[in-house]
C-alpha cells in the first residue's frame, strides 16, 4: 500500500541552525501538506503545497518557513534559523484531491532544538 | 475560528470494554469530521469520516455520528481489543477555500488484556 515517508525521523539541531525536514508524499497526489505537534498540543496546520506553489499558509508559517518540490518525488520543509519553540513532531501529508478527501499521513519528523 | 476539544487521556481500558471518546467541535458553516489514529511509530491514518449531519462513519468496529445539534462526533467501539491502543485524533475540515484540518489534542487510548 503507498504511503507518505519521512527523514529523518529525528532531528537535533542548535538554535539558530537551518534545518530541513524532508517528506515523500504518494506519487499520485497533487496536494501536499505540513502540520506540526507540540508536545502536549494540538495538531497543528502550517502550509499546503499545490501546483508548484503555496495555496494556504496558517499564522504559523511565518518568514522563517518555506517549502519546496524541488523534485518529482521530495517536498521538503525549511526551517532557516531555528528557535527553541520550534521543536516539535513535523507532520507531512498529502491528498489526491483538495477539500474533505483523506488526507495521508507520514510518521513525523521529531525536531529537537537546543 | 474553528476548534476542536477531545477528552484528555490517557484513557486504560480492560478488553472487551466499552470505548467512548469524547468529540465536539466549534466551526463556521457545515464541517467534514474525521477520526485519525496514531498507531506506535505510524503516521496519522483516517479511521472514519462523515460529511454532513447524521451521517454515521464506521470502521473496523468503530463509529461515530456527526451531530450537529450537539456539535459532536463521539468515537465508540463495542468491545475493544489490545491493538486498538493508539492516539486518536478528532478532526474536521470546514471548507471555504481552506486546506488545513483543524485536529484536537489526541486521547491516548491503553487497551489491558
Amino acid at each position: 500500500e503507498p504511503e507518505v515517508t519521512q527523514t529523518p525521523s529525528h532531528q537535533v539541531t542548535q538554535m539558530g541552525q537551518e534545518v530541513i525536514l524532508r517528506c515523500v508524499p504518494i506519487s499520485n497526489h497533487l496536494y501536499f501538506y505540513w502540520y506540526r505537534q507540540i508536545l502536549g498540543q494540538k495538531v497543528e496546520f502550517l502550509v499546503s503545497f499545490y501546483n508548484n506553489e503555496i495555496s494556504e499558509k496558517s499564522e504559523i508559517f511565518d518568514d522563517q518557513f518555506s517549502v519546496e518540490r524541488p523534485d518529482g518525488s521530495n517536498f521538503t520543509l525549511k526551517i532557516r534559523s531555528t528557535k527553541l519553540e520550534d521543536s516539535a513532531m513535523y507532520f507531512c501529508a498529502s491528498s489526491e484531491v483538495r477539500g474533505a478527501g483523506e488526507q495521508f499521513f507520514g510518521p513525523g519528523t521529531r525536531l529537537t532544538v537546543l | 475560528g474553528d476548534s476542536v476539544t477531545q477528552m484528555e487521556g490517557p484513557v486504560t481500558l480492560s478488553e472487551e470494554a466499552f470505548l467512548t471518546i469524547n468529540c465536539t467541535y466549534t466551526a463556521t458553516g457545515y464541517p467534514s469530521l474525521f477520526w485519525y489514529v496514531q498507531y506506535p511509530g505510524e503516521g496519522l491514518q483516517l479511521l472514519l469520516k462523515a460529511t454532513k449531519a447524521d451521517d454515521k462513519g464506521s470502521n473496523k468496529g468503530f463509529e461515530a455520528t456527526y451531530r450537529k445539534e450537539t456539535t459532536s462526533f463521539h468515537l465508540e467501539k463495542g468491545s475493544v481489543q489490545v491493538s486498538d491502543s493508539a492516539v486518536y485524533f478528532c478532526a474536521l475540515y470546514s471548507g471555504g477555500g481552506a486546506d488545513g484540518l483543524t485536529f484536537g489534542k489526541g486521547t491516548h487510548l491503553i487497551i489491558q488484556p
